[in-house]
């Protein structure tokens, strides 16, 4: 069985602050990792994904998330919150052919 | 390039009544999806079609579910009769290929079953 655990259902930051959302998974095949957005009344979109190759994946408007095996993690981070980012984050792992979402982080940013 | 299209985006009705969303995917799109979002949850996937087949609907509550994609572009999901239970946001999604792919989300239908 495969699982995906977000460590925090809301974070609040300060524009301008550090932005970190936990992501860990569990899987007993290895996995592709993904993280979407969701602003309200809209559809998923992707942030950015990790399938293989370089552990640290750059995805859109300035996030980045680094795949440790070890610690079965899959972090997301932005240097410099933006009011702009306020919304619900999705992390999914793929394995055995079926997608799996956590159960979303909502972002609030301070101004 | 337009994405995936979804309608209706919302519908009200009362439990026992059927009711159908539709789903038009990117052009090109050979893998479909049909997921169920409940409030404060991620997306659950109720059916994967690979062209016209269905090829994932294990999670699909076929008493009550049913949902086809004829000729393998557009998609109909279907709920008769609807229970309170239901009420969710039913998200469909599309992508190139299945594997490791992007999928592209539509606005989603949010039902309301009173």
């Amino acid at each position: 069985a495969q699982s995906v655990t977000q460590l925090g259902s809301h974070v609040s930051v300060s524009e301008g602050a550090l932005v970190l959302l936990r992501c860990n998974y569990s899987s007993s095949v290895p996995p592709y990792l993904f993280w979407y957005v969701q602003y309200p009344n809209q559809g998923l979109q992707l942030l950015l994904k990790y399938t293989t190759g370089a552990t640290l994946v750059k995805g859109i408007n300035g996030f980045e998330a680094e795949f440790k095996k070890s610690e079965t993690s899959f972090h997301l981070t932005k240097p410099s919150a933006h009011m702009s980012d306020a919304a619900e984050y999705f992390c999914a792992l793929e394995g055995n052919e079926k997608l799996t979402f956590g159960t979303g982080t909502r972002l609030t940013i301070i101004p | 390039e337009a994405g995936v299209v979804q309608s209706p985006r919302y519908k009200i009705i009362e439990k026992k009544q059927p009711v159908a969303f539709w789903c038009n995917p990117i052009s090109g799109h050979n893998t479909l999806y049909w997921y169920l979002q409940n409030l404060g949850q991620g997306p659950e996937l109720l059916i994967r079609y690979e062209n016209e087949e269905a090829v994932d609907d294990s999670q699909l509550p076929k008493d009550r579910f049913s949902a086809e994609r004829l000729k393998g572009v557009d998609s109909t999901l279907k709920i008769q009769p609807a229970e309170l239970g239901d009420s969710a946001v039913y998200l469909c999604a599309s992508s190139f290929q299945h594997g490791g792919s992007e999928q592209f989300f539509g606005p989603g239908t949010r039902l309301t079953v009173l």
